[in-house]
């Protein structure tokens, strides 16, 4: 079935440093990706989805390229906030009918 | 803040009662997904729905959960019978179109089973 790997599942950095939380993902069709962030004890929120392959997608400084011949759609950001220590989802959806495969997900601390 | 309402925030149950949640999904959204995530965040489909229809479930959702989205009251989805495992946060999320498209998710209702 199709999954979605996302192999760091804390990462901790000094705030204004740069950010990459990869995400691979194995599907037999032409999926869409997203990135989730959820912080806590709220919603997930959508913060950025996948565009065609090798175009980049940017939101609120966070940026993502699709790349399907690696099956990749690593989240970037050139420099992180206090603001952005939160989980962070990778998810794709294929199979029309059940929404969304998620990652395990990631959790950024951001520190001083 | 999430468009997606869900009620209540947090219910606590013993193990064998029934475990009741609702949700109002995003205006103008016929499409309606609940969700299971556990304590270590991992996400687990439920069912989901097209304006009144049953899109989808899974075996554990048809055998033990009662669910439904009636024209014009929230959505809901009630544990039959409340097992520790059940322990968890319940997510709504609604969307424009089942395929492809972008889910927005309500705030969750976190379930206790003591």
């Amino acid at each position: 079935g199709d999954s979605v790997t996302q192999t760091e599942g804390l990462v901790t950095l000094t705030k204004g440093l740069p950010v990459m939380l990869n995400c691979t993902y194995q599907t037999t069709y032409s999926p869409f990706l997203f990135w989730y962030v959820q912080h806590l004890n709220e919603a997930p929120k959508l913060l950025l989805k996948s565009s065609t392959d090798n175009k980049r997608t940017e939101h609120q400084g966070f940026y993502a390229t699709l790349h399907k011949s690696s099956s990749s759609f690593h989240l970037q950001k050139s420099s992180v906030q206090l603001s952005d220590s939160a989980l962070y989802f990778c998810a794709l959806t294929v199979n029309y009918a059940q929404g969304l495969t998620f990652g395990l997900g990631t959790r950024v601390s951001v520190f001083p | 803040n999430s468009k997606v309402i869900q009620t209540p925030r947090y219910l606590v149950k013993g193990q064998g009662q029934k475990a009741k949640m609702r949700c109002i999904p995003e205006k103008g959204h016929p499409v309606v997904f609940w969700y299971q995530q556990n304590k270590n965040n991992e996400f687990k489909f439920l069912i989901n729905f097209q304006n009144q229809e049953v899109l989808q479930q899974i075996d554990m959702t048809e055998k033990r959960f009662s669910a439904e989205c009636p024209s014009n009251s929230p959505c809901s989805l009630e544990i039959q019978s409340s097992e520790a495992g059940d322990s968890a946060l319940y997510l709504c999320a609604s969307s424009l179109t089942v395929s492809g498209n972008t889910l927005y998710f309500g705030e969750g209702s976190r379930l206790i089973v003591v």
